[in-house]
């Protein structure tokens, strides 16, 4: 029961390199989302994806892009880093259409720009 | 639209007090409520959840009472332990399966 990985665990990159964030689970959710998380700010949904094909954009969507190729894997790649997306970085899971369902969440990447 | 609100601390106590941590909720429909917990360094796991209304949810001595008259979904623990030292975040979920609102986080320290 691996749940939901995430990779790397800790990045540092610097400004205006590209980089993926790996989010795989194996639970079969079909629902999928990307969270960060700052100080004082909790957590802000970044995207998410209902299904294999499907994604949308949360609150705070700048900077990030997503796809759904298969329903394991939620990948999230950031195009051109800031110092304004040092972060930790949470995926998580769980069932859709279903409000009783609570989340899986990964175990977080940590990301600094530099 | 749908808000969560809890107390920020941070809160300290001493090891074997009791714990009250607020959380009220704003929402249409029936949502589902949840308490989560984030140790040191590691990512959020769920504590416990209430799906409707006067439904107590519990796990590892903390408990939560779904309250729709008072809009409120209280943790509280009769007696707290330095391991209980972490985050907690107050979250709903709509009843069709909308996406998670989280409230800010309580950071707790209990003392020895």
């Amino acid at each position: 029961n691996a749940g939901v990985t995430q990779t790397p665990k800790f990045q540092v990159l610097k400004t205006g390199q590209s980089m993926t964030l790996q989010c795989a689970q194996d639970m079969n959710h079909e629902y999928m989302s990307w969270y960060r998380q700052d100080p004082g700010m909790g957590l802000r949904l970044i995207h998410y994806s209902v299904g294999a094909g499907i994604t949308d954009q949360g609150e705070v969507p700048n900077g990030y892009n997503v796809s759904r190729s298969t329903t394991e894997d939620f990948p999230l790649r950031l195009l051109s880093a800031a110092p304004s997306q040092t972060s930790v970085y949470f995926c998580a899971s769980s069932r859709p259409w279903d409000g009783t369902h609570g989340y899986t969440f990964g175990s977080g990447t940590r990301l600094t720009v530099v | 639209g749908n808000s969560v609100t809890q107390m920020e601390g941070p809160v300290t106590l001493s090891e074997e007090a009791f714990l009250t941590i607020n959380c009220t909720y704003t929402a249409t429909g029936y949502p589902s409520l949840f308490w989560y917990v984030q140790y040191p360094g590691e990512g959020l796991q769920l504590l416990l959840k209430a799906t409707k209304a006067d439904d107590k949810g519990s796990n590892k001595g903390f408990e939560a009472t779904y309250r729709k008259e008072t809009t409120s979904f209280h943790l509280e623990k009769g007696s707290v332990q330095v391991s209980d030292s972490a985050v907690y975040f107050c979250a709903l979920r709509g009843n069709y399966g909308q996406n998670f609102v989280f409230g800010p986080g309580t950071r707790l320290s209990v003392l020895p």
